[in-house]
C-alpha cells in the first residue's frame, strides 16, 4: 500500500498545453509539498500545503497551480507548458506543518517532458 | 540563510570496499540534518536523520552519519558497500522555522564489481 503516490508516472507533452499532476498520501500526514528536481537532479521546493492551507510559495511561475481538496490529497496544475519546465516533480508528506524537523516521506515522482 | 554542499559530484567505490559520502551545512540553530536516497526512476527514501542527542545516527541499509558541530558537517558511512547501493544520495537541513527541507546537490554513487 503506497505511502505517497503520484499519478501519472511518466507525462509527455507539447508546449502551450496544460497538465495537472495528482498526489494522494494515506499516513495521515497535515502537510504535503511539491518539488521539484532539474536535469541536474537539484532539488527545490515549489509550494506546501498544510490541512488544505497553503504555507509554502516560492518563487515559481504563476502558471503553476496546487490545489489541495483535502489534507490528502494536493494536485499540480501547470498551464502554457514551457520546455523548461521539463523535469521531475514530486510530492511529499510531513506529520506536520513543521516538516522540516521532522523530514518528508517523498512520492516516486513524475516526469514531465515537455516537447 | 540555510544551504547544503556535498562537494563530491561523482563518487565511484569498489564492491566491499567503505564509503564516506560528505555533506556539510550553513543554519544558524541547531540544526535537523537528513540522508535520502534515491535510486533510479524512484523517489527519495530517507537513510536516517539527526536532531538531536548522539551525534553517531544509525540508520538503514547499514549506513550512519556523524554530526560534527566545529565542522558543520554531516558525513554518510557505510563499513562496505554493496551494488545495490550505486545511487544518488542526497544530504538535507530542516528549518524548525519554515518547515522546509533544504537539499545539497546530491553525490551519484557508483559501485565497482
Amino acid at each position: 500500500d503506497t505511502a505517497v503516490s503520484q499519478t501519472p508516472k511518466y507525462l509527455v507533452t507539447q508546449m502551450g498545453n496544460d497538465k495537472s499532476i495528482k498526489c494522494e498520501q494515506n499516513l495521515g500526514h497535515d502537510t504535503m509539498y511539491w518539488y521539484k528536481q532539474d536535469s541536474k537532479k537539484f532539488l527545490k521546493i515549489m509550494f506546501s500545503y498544510n490541512n488544505k492551507e497553503l504555507i509554502i510559495n516560492e518563487t515559481v511561475p504563476n502558471r503553476f497551480s496546487p490545489k489541495s481538496p483535502d489534507k490528502a490529497h494536493l494536485n499540480l496544475h501547470i498551464n502554457s507548458l514551457e520546455l523548461g519546465d521539463s523535469a521531475v516533480y514530486f510530492c511529499a508528506s510531513s506529520p506536520a506543518e513543521k516538516g522540516g524537523t521532522y523530514g518528508y516521506t517523498f512520492g516516486s515522482g513524475t516526469r514531465l517532458t515537455v516537447v | 540563510a540555510q544551504s547544503v554542499t556535498q562537494p563530491d559530484i561523482h563518487i565511484t567505490v569498489s564492491e566491499g570496499a567503505s564509503l564516506e559520502l560528505r555533506c556539510n551545512y550553513s543554519y544558524g540553530a541547531t540544526p535537523y540534518l537528513f540522508w535520502y536516497v534515491q535510486s533510479p526512476g524512484q523517489g527519495l527514501q530517507l537513510l536516517l536523520k539527526y536532531f538531536s542527542g548522539d551525534t553517531l545516527v544509525q540508520g538503514i541499509k547499514g549506513f550512519e552519519a556523524e554530526f560534527k558541530r566545529s565542522q558543520s558537517s554531516f558525513n554518510l558511512r557505510k563499513p562496505s558497500v554493496h551494488w545495490s547501493d550505486a545511487a544518488e544520495y542526497f544530504c538535507a537541513v530542516g528549518s524548525s522555522n519554515t518547515g522546509k527541507l533544504i537539499f545539497g546537490q546530491g553525490t551519484t554513487l557508483q559501485v565497482k564489481p
